[in-house]
């Protein structure tokens, strides 16, 4: 596609529950991102991906917190046993950026996340 | 680690002043420091950028200065218009991690017609 898409858009579940999110980049885009955004906060930072390897992971908040990206491409960000302060936008972000150099990052639209 | 800090939180101006935001940042290796746009239930989009070689850049209604030594950047919209309400996020390039940003807490920019 011509841009990052990100599904679910919006996603409801209880606490306890386990929630995937899936991140699709621009084509030939080698690094991945996701990142969290609060109302009324900046995004932050929670992992970076070059390629199928996570890069850095130092963001996420705890070991509920999973992502994977197998063929380099797509990537799902893996959230276990829910908890109502994991409600936030979560924004996939992807670049052409390679070698560590930073660069123009476009985001998708995020995945709502609401834990009742 | 880096730190952003931005300021302010809110601004609001009549259509065709200036609005100007301010960041800070911690890190003094850090190099490159992007501002990103972000309307209503949108995705952010970069707007403009700078690397820390250079200490003014320009495009049209925008421009960024950067101060190296004092650690501050700073976001210019001249002839402001309502289409530039949004909220604008400042970040900044850890020098030892150059390929994250780091974000400050945003600034929700009102410009009344």
């Amino acid at each position: 596609g011509a841009g990052v898409s990100q599904t679910p858009s919006n996603k409801v579940t209880e606490k306890g529950k386990y929630v995937e999110l899936r991140c699709d980049p621009i084509s030939g885009h080698t690094a991945l991102y996701w990142y969290r955004q609060s109302l009324g906060q900046g995004p932050e930072f929670l992992i970076y991906f070059q390629g199928t390897g996570a890069a850095d992971d130092s963001g996420l908040p705890n070991d509920r917190f999973f992502a994977v990206r197998p063929e380099g491409s797509v990537s799902t960000l893996k959230i276990q046993r829910t908890e109502r302060g994991d409600s936030a936008m979560y924004l996939c972000a992807s670049s052409l950026q390679t070698g560590g150099i930073s660069g123009e990052l476009f985001f998708g639209e995020g995945s709502r996340l609401t834990v009742l | 680690g880096e730190n952003v800090e931005q300021h302010p939180s809110t601004l609001s101006v009549q259509e065709g002043d200036s609005a100007v935001i301010k960041c800070t940042y911690s890190d003094s290796a850090s190099n490159y420091f992007p501002w990103y746009k972000q309307e209503l239930g949108k995705r952010p989009q970069l707007i403009i950028d700078i690397r820390s070689n250079v200490g003014e850049k320009k495009d049209q209604r925008i421009a960024v200065t950067l101060n190296k030594t004092a650690k501050h950047f700073s976001l210019h919209i001249t002839e402001t218009q309502p289409e530039d309400s949004a909220v604008y996020f400042c970040a900044a390039s850890p020098g030892d991690s150059s390929y994250k940003l780091i974000f400050g807490s945003g600034t929700r920019l009102l410009v009344r017609p």
